[in-house]
This record gives C-alpha cells, sequence and structure tokens, in this order.
C-alpha cells in the first residue's frame, strides 16, 4: 500500500512568487492535515481536511496561504505570495478516522529567496 | 499550548533499551499519550499510543503510571536507525490536530 506521497520534494522560488504545495494521502484516508516546520521552530498543525470539507484551519497563518481538497482526494497548499519566513518543510498527514494515527509523507522542502 | 515536559536529548548504547521519559501532569481523562519520531529528513512515524494501561507493539513499549501524569517509551534493543526526535504528545478523543514540542533528540551509539 502507498504511504502519503507529497511534490515537490524540493522547492525554490524567489520572493514574490506562488508555489502549490501537493499531497496525495492513503487511499481511503478521510482526514488529511497539513503541518510545517520553519525553520528553528517546532513543527505546527496548520489545518484539517474530513473529505473535501475544511474541519479546522486554525493554524493556516495568513490569507496568502490556501489549501484545497476537490473531491477529497488529493490536497494541494497554495503560497501566493511567497515571503522569506515561509520558507521550511510542509508535511502532509492522512488517518482513516479522527482517532487513529496519523501517516506523515516525506515533507516538502520549501525555501524563498 | 505544550502540553508535555521531555528532556532536550539523551544517549543510548546500541543494543541496550532505550528508555525515554515524558511528563504530562496536566493530562485530563479523555487525552491520549502519542509518541512520534521523526528520522533526520523525513516526516514524523507514529509509534505508539495509549490511554491509561500499558501497550506494546513491535515498534516499542509504552508504560504509563497509574496517575497518568508521566509516561516512558521503551525501546527495547535500541539500533543506529532510531537515531532521532522522539515526540510525546497529549491528544484529546475527536481533536484536530498534533501538537509537536521540541522533543527529546536520541542518540544511539555504537
Amino acid at each position: 500500500e502507498a504511504g502519503v506521497t507529497q511534490f515537490p520534494s524540493h522547492s525554490v522560488i524567489e520572493k514574490g512568487q506562488t508555489v502549490t504545495l501537493r499531497c496525495d494521502p492513503i487511499s481511503g484516508h478521510d482526514n488529511l492535515y497539513w503541518y510545517r516546520r520553519v525553520m528553528g521552530k517546532e513543527i505546527k498543525f496548520l489545518l484539517h481536511f474530513v473529505k473535501e470539507s475544511k474541519q479546522d484551519e486554525s493554524g493556516m497563518p495568513n490569507n496568502r496561504f490556501l489549501a484545497e481538497r476537490t473531491g477529497g482526494t488529493y490536497s494541494t497548499l497554495k503560497v501566493q505570495p511567497a515571503e522569506l519566513e515561509d520558507s521550511g518543510v510542509y508535511f502532509c498527514a492522512s488517518s482513516p478516522t479522527r482517532n487513529t494515527e496519523a501517516f506523515f509523507g516525506q515533507g516538502t522542502r520549501l525555501t524563498v529567496v | 499550548d505544550a502540553k508535555t515536559t521531555q528532556p532536550p536529548s539523551m544517549d543510548c548504547a546500541e543494543g541496550r533499551a532505550a528508555n525515554l521519559p515524558c511528563n504530562h501532569s496536566t493530562i485530563s481523562g479523555n487525552e491520549y499519550v502519542y509518541w512520534y519520531r521523526q528520522i533526520h529528513s523525513q516526516g514524523p512515524q507514529y509509534i505508539i499510543h495509549g490511554l491509561k494501561n500499558n501497550e506494546t507493539n513491535e515498534m516499542a513499549s509504552l508504560i504509563i503510571t497509574e496517575d497518568r501524569k508521566s509516561s516512558t517509551l521503551i525501546l527495547p534493543h535500541a539500533t543506529l536507525r532510531d537515531t532521532a526526535v522522539y515526540y510525546c504528545i497529549v491528544k484529546q478523543t475527536g481533536a484536530n490536530n498534533l501538537f509537536f514540542g521540541t522533543g527529546t533528540r536520541l542518540t544511539v551509539i555504537p
């Protein structure tokens, strides 16, 4: 069974540009989460989808970040326009229910220069 | 948001048991104790979780004190590949997310 996959694994963009990160959860997992670790900080929750609905987006830092999960399958996280402080590693995770363990992807390392 | 306290780092000799402590003195009745780890450059990996009884799986054992205010993750025979940051997390039933603190950096020494 394939795990959680994220694309791209690395992205380097200039300040002001747009970047879209993609996450493919484990098949059948209704719950999808985005987390990130910015330089020197702890891993922080961004948001949670149940199928295609945003259940909790309390961790989204500002309106430059937009997450979608059309059709309740894969999810995208768009950063527009990117700022230097957005650099970090973005993790996606999925789980069958909220009360089961979450499986994480390998992350996307985003560098904004 | 952090509800757990862990030592920042620990060493363990290869082949020996690694015992990683965690304090969660304010844990409430419907909160589980979860352990995850992050090996360098990889995503966090689930290890084990429990409510009040001790738990064991193929990776580790989790010992929770009777008052539930602390717990210990035990890796019975640590290998070099167990070198990672280990996170102890308390999570309510039905909660949306995991609060990762700073964790314990475990270094397994040959």
